[in-house]
């Protein structure tokens, strides 16, 4: 019944490495959004898709890589990664593009790189 | 430059007593403002949000924010304070950019109410 859940919810990697974070929303929304949240608790748009298609790309280095398969769907790829990716990524939607929707949060991933 | 602005790292408080947690915002045009809550280890969640229409807006958990458009301000306030709504706040504006928007946050406001 988790409007949007977010997988894994904790990941613990080696600099280097690469991996993905997924996300899925079960409220018919049209819009989804990744978001990174710093150690600070500072929040900052990464990326946003609508109906699958990318909106915003927030200056993002290019080792991150969202992929929407679907609508209900908005996962993040990370290829080699550093320290600094360390954070709890968050994924929302919202149920479209119109300023004036809310969006909806998923739980967070807090990635660990060590 | 278009933003928000919270002007406290954290507000203290004891319960039962009102509490404001304070928000300013930079927008060029009618702003789109909102209010998030996030419980430690937890995502965000919407409180409230202003559009237009009354400037005062009631939203969950008994919150209410009052919209000033003379003071670029978007306060958030509660008559009584409860021991649970101690969390991390949020008060977020919608800048619209071309043919597109995004919501931009402030940097959180900490509200501890004490017993």
């Amino acid at each position: 019944d988790t409007a949007v859940s977010q997988t894994p919810k904790y990941l613990v990697t080696q600099m280097g490495n690469d991996k993905s974070i997924k996300c899925e929303q079960n409220l018919g929304h049209d819009t989804m959004y990744w978001y990174k949240q710093d150690s600070k608790k500072f929040l900052k748009i990464m990326f946003s898709y609508n109906n699958k298609e990318l909106i915003i790309n927030e200056t993002v280095p290019n080792r991150f890589s969202p992929k929407s398969p679907d609508k209900a769907h908005l996962n993040l790829h990370i290829n080699s990664l550093e320290l600094g990716d360390s954070a709890v990524y968050f994924c929302a939607s919202s149920q479209d593009t119109s300023p004036g929707f809310e969006q909806y949060f998923g739980p967070g991933t807090r990635l660990t790189v060590t | 430059a278009q933003s928000v602005a919270q002007p406290e790292d954290q507000v203290n408080v004891a319960e039962g007593n009102p509490l404001t947690v304070k928000c300013t915002y930079s927008v060029s045009g009618n702003p789109y403002l909102f209010w998030y809550v996030q419980y430690p280890n937890r995502g965000l969640q919407f409180l409230l949000k202003y559009i237009t229409g009354d400037n005062l807006v009631k939203g969950s958990y008994g919150f209410e924010a009052e919209f000033n458009k003379s003071q670029t301000s978007f306060h958030l306030k509660k008559p009584s304070a409860l021991v649970s709504d101690s969390a991390l706040y949020f008060c977020a504006v919608r800048l619209l950019r071309g043919g597109y928007n995004k919501l931009i946050f402030g940097a959180g406001t900490r509200l501890a109410v004490h017993p």
